[in-house]
């Protein structure tokens, strides 16, 4: 079974629209990251949360953890075309301390002009 | 501030031949680690050095897949011999001890 998983797998929104992505846990989380993909390129790191309740934005993205909950959900508003890409969260399962990556599927984003 | 560097970009083979990657992480980073994405999934976790040396490779494929790195600078990959399943991007990531991994641009591998 799959340890990160993602929702929803792929999301086609209008240019200027507020959107969200959901990472869920199954196990104890002990930090999460966010990463960005371009097809065909490599990872672009957006942001790392370490603790319960911990919120971070940059630009128009802002990502929350919820530690209770195991989740971490990413926000974008006012969505632009730029912002298209795959998103994908990583953990750290073996432990605080280890930056060895466990990531989920991914989510597909598309915006259209 | 230069990046993770990894080539070839790209990389056709047949089944049962043999393939290199290389990757030569930004200047400092004692942390390297290799990970296999395949197509509509996460990067999985290949194997992680720590300067020269292996701290996991509980998931490399032994049987086939070999990594070095030698003085703790570069990194190779070998897969040999090859396998259709073994069709993916081939990344690397390297950090400084922190949190944040860099990632390159990746190899993609299509075995046919």
């Amino acid at each position: 079974s799959q340890e990160l998983e993602q929702s929803p797998q792929s999301l086609i929104v209008q240019e200027g629209k507020n959107l969200t992505i959901n990472c869920t846990s199954s196990k104890t989380l002990y930090g999460l990251y966010w990463y960005k993909q371009k097809y065909g390129e490599g990872l672009i790191f957006l942001m790392m949360l370490q603790k319960g309740g911990e919120e971070k934005s940059h630009e128009k993205i802002t990502a929350k953890l919820d530690e209770k909950k195991q989740q971490s959900s990413l926000h974008i508003t006012a969505s632009q075309p730029s912002h298209a890409g795959i998103y994908l969260c990583g953990a750290p399962y073996s432990g605080a301390g280890s930056y060895q990556l466990t990531f989920g599927k991914g989510t597909k984003l598309s915006v259209i002009p | 501030e230069a990046g993770v560097a990894q080539s070839p970009r790209y990389k056709i083979i047949e089944k049962r031949q043999s393939v290199a990657f290389w990757c030569n992480p930004i200047s400092g980073h004692a942390t390297l680690y290799w990970y296999q994405q395949i197509l509509g999934q996460g990067p999985k976790l290949l194997i992680q050095f720590q300067n020269n040396g292996v701290v996991d490779d509980s998931q490399l494929p032994k049987d086939r897949f070999s990594a070095e790195r030698l003085k703790g600078v570069d990194s190779t990959l070998k897969i040999q011999p090859a396998k259709l399943e073994d069709s993916a991007v081939y990344l690397c990531a390297s950090s400084s001890g922190g949190n944040e991994q860099f990632f390159g641009p990746g190899t993609r591998l299509t075995v046919l």
